[in-house]
């Protein structure tokens, strides 16, 4: 079983949709995660921190269910711009970031 | 603010040929990493310097994989012998240290032919 597991999509959704994202990881003993965007071709940005409490950016939230060991990213009103690849990341112990193999989103208009 | 810098953007050998790529992290930044990214994967660690440290290298392929950040700032990644199967986009990234915002380079894109 991979680390942090991410279904790879794509999720093709029309512009003004709420989407959803899930991503499982396998070490229950983490205790950070993260958010990256990738575009095409180009590197990693971080979107967001997921916090124990949830996080909400705007029209982005991220949520951390330790139970079921995932974190979700939830994309409100989607924008064209909002096109790209989400890759969900682990922290485990205090250096060792693992990443998903990303969910690809295609916003329509 | 300065971003990560790597060099070169692409490059293509033939099998068994050497590469190398530099990469200068953001100023300051004492987290360095190397990371793989295969096409439709997510990026894949290969090593981690804490300063001029090796804070994590189980994913580097030491048979043919090397790195190096000597002064602690700027690193090479060389790859000698290459093979096919190492095509992908090599991404470095820095950290102000392993617990903080990592921020990317554009990654350099081998081909291996």
């Amino acid at each position: 079983r991979k680390e942090v597991e991410q279904d790879p999509g794509p999720f093709n959704v029309p512009e003004g949709a709420t989407v959803a994202f899930n991503c499982t990881y396998s070490n229950s003993a983490s205790q950070s995660f993260f958010w990256y965007r990738q575009d095409c071709r180009k590197e990693p940005k971080l979107l967001m921190s997921v916090y124990s409490s949830g996080n909400e950016d705007g029209r982005f939230t991220a949520q951390l269910n330790r139970a079921s060991q995932y974190i979700s990213l939830l994309i409100r009103d989607s924008k064209l711009s909002d096109s790209a690849t989400y890759l969900c990341v682990e922290l485990q112990g205090t250096y060792k970031y693992i990443f998903g193999t990303g969910t690809r989103l295609k916003v329509l208009a | 603010e300065a971003g990560v810098a790597q060099s070169p953007r692409y490059k293509i050998i033939e099998k068994r040929q050497s590469v190398a790529f530099w990469c200068n992290p953001i100023s300051g930044h004492a987290t360095l990493y190397w990371y793989q990214q295969i096409l439709g994967q997510g990026p894949k660690l290969l090593i981690q310097f804490q300063n001029n440290g090796v804070v994590d290298d189980s994913q580097l392929p030491k048979d043919r994989f090397s790195a190096e950040r000597l002064k602690g700032v700027d690193s090479t990644l060389k790859i000698q012998p290459a093979k096919l199967e190492d095509s992908a986009v090599y991404l470095c990234a820095s950290s102000l240290d392993g617990n903080n915002e990592q921020f990317f380079g554009p990654g350099t894109r081998l081909t291996v032919l």
